[in-house]
């Protein structure tokens, strides 16, 4: 989906430094979804955010990272004191109010970090 | 959890063969099957999905089937073009309101030769 927009495409941090992820969902969308792909892996699911809300964060490492999803703003994914295995690309996905049927995810472009 | 297996990791076929690429799940709760290609440094677009009610979807050149009983499903690419060089990951989940929590296959490379 063309609406989901990341930045910055490319980061790269020293190790100990912070990384900041920002996803701005599609207009009018409430849910926010974030993936981690690590090198040649599949994306493997990280948290489910609404409005001011972490609805489920069981995806997420216990230290170093967190996510929001502010009133205002893009989400944002915070990784404290990178490592090189944080080397990776962080999808974020959007959607509207869920429906019964389930939504169909769509990701934004990415955000490729490299751990030097 | 769900764990979804997915095979061949490669597979190279010549152009105007087809293309099978298979998943198994194992969470019998699962019913929702979504494909997605990821060309290389580009984000995963979704080609194609299926949900538990259906055993088989068709969209031009690609088709996806579900067998529910013995949990997998598969994607059929036909007339393989060059163009469909990718990475396709398959996925799965419990659908409904949890359809945001994918769990992926490790991804097939497929190479389509002209």
């Amino acid at each position: 989906n063309a609406g989901v927009m990341q930045n910055p495409r490319h980061l790269v941090r020293r190790r100990g430094q912070e990384a900041r992820l920002r996803c701005s969902p599609v207009k009018g969308h409430s849910h926010v979804y974030w993936y981690r792909q690590l090198p040649e892996e599949g994306l493997k699911f990280m948290v489910y955010l609404q409005k001011e809300n972490i609805i489920d964060e069981s995806g997420m490492p216990k230290e170093r990272f967190s996510a929001e999803f502010p009133k205002e703003g893009p989400s944002i994914l915070r990784i404290q004191q990178v490592v090189r295995g944080d080397s990776a690309a962080y999808f974020c996905a959007s959607s509207p109010i869920p429906s019964s049927s389930g939504n169909t995810i769509y990701f934004g472009e990415g955000s490729w970090l490299t751990v030097v | 959890g769900e764990n979804v297996e997915q095979h061949p990791s490669t597979l190279s076929v010549q152009e105007g063969d087809s293309a099978v690429i298979k998943c198994t799940y194992s969470d019998s709760a699962s019913n929702y099957f979504p494909w997605y290609k990821q060309e290389l440094g580009k984000r995963p677009q979704l080609i194609i999905d299926i949900r538990s009610n259906v055993g088989e979807k068709k969209d031009q050149r690609i088709a996806v089937t579900l067998n529910k009983t013995a949990k997998h499903f598969s994607l059929h690419i036909t007339e393989t073009q060059p163009e469909d060089s990718a990475v396709y990951f398959c996925a799965a989940s419990i659908g409904g309101g949890s359809n945001y929590k994918l769990t992926f296959g490790k991804g097939t490379l497929l190479t389509v030769n002209p």
